[in-house]
């Protein structure tokens, strides 16, 4: 069975600086897709960046990044520039690629992000 | 376009109740997938339907049920409700074509549980 560990429950950074969150995942499959959602205080969950594992490109948007290591089975968020409107809870997940489990997210456990004026 | 709307967006109840919660997809999304979100534990799937049809679970026990309606929207119950189940009801709706579809997720229904 797949796993998303997200070991930093809470994280700070200084507005305007850099930073990054941590995920870990374990899958016995090939092909599958990595996302980072943000959950702020308004509960709405919001798709921040995905990556397809078959790409070895890391997947950017804007002033999010990741450092995507498929041996290691590792998908980091790095946010540059960080914003007041970043804080938020961060969920790392993991979905399978095979068409008959595509309804199967799953989810690390977050990490809250404190984004310090 | 609207986004997957839920309501109610609090719902409270007595240890013992029912609850039902309502989810409407995107227009156009013929799946939905229902989580329970409990503190500190992320989100944990629940229920998968599309075209109408049950077609997964997650390990929740029996009195956690749904359906979805020929509009695609769907509902959530959950039966003799305890404490425990007290957390946030999360509905998220996709189209998947050629086994693509991503995740649109609602705002959710905090349930408590008293």
């Amino acid at each position: 069975a797949q796993t998303v560990t997200q070991s930093q429950p809470e994280m700070s950074v200084q507005e305007a600086e850099t930073v990054t969150l941590s995920c870990t995942y374990d899958t016995s499959e090939s092909d599958y897709y990595l996302f980072w959602y943000k959950q702020p205080p308004s509960r709405q969950m919001i798709l921040v960046i995905r990556q397809e594992a078959y790409k070895q490109q890391n997947a950017t948007e804007n002033r999010f990044s990741v450092n995507f290591q498929k041996a290691a089975k590792s998908f980091s968020l790095k946010i540059s520039d960080s914003q007041l409107g970043d804080a938020a809870m961060y969920f790392c997940a993991y979905r399978s690629a095979y068409t008959y489990l595509t309804y199967k997210y799953i989810f690390g456990t977050g990490t809250r992000l404190k984004v310090l004026a | 376009e609207a986004g997957v709307t839920q309501s109610p967006t609090h719902l409270i109840k007595t240890r013992g109740q029912q609850a039902t919660l309502r989810c409407s997809p995107i227009s156009g999304h013929t799946s939905v997938y229902w989580y329970q979100q409990a503190l500190g534990l992320g989100l944990q799937f629940l229920l998968w339907y599309d075209e109408g049809e049950e077609r997964n679970r997650g390990n929740f026990p029996p009195r956690f049920s749904g359906r979805q309606f020929p509009n695609y929207s769907s509902e959530l119950n959950v039966n003799a409700l305890e404490l425990e189940d007290s957390a946030l009801y999360l509905c998220a709706s996709s189209l998947v074509v050629a086994g693509v579809g991503e995740q649109y997720f609602g705002p959710g229904t905090r349930l408590t549980v008293t």
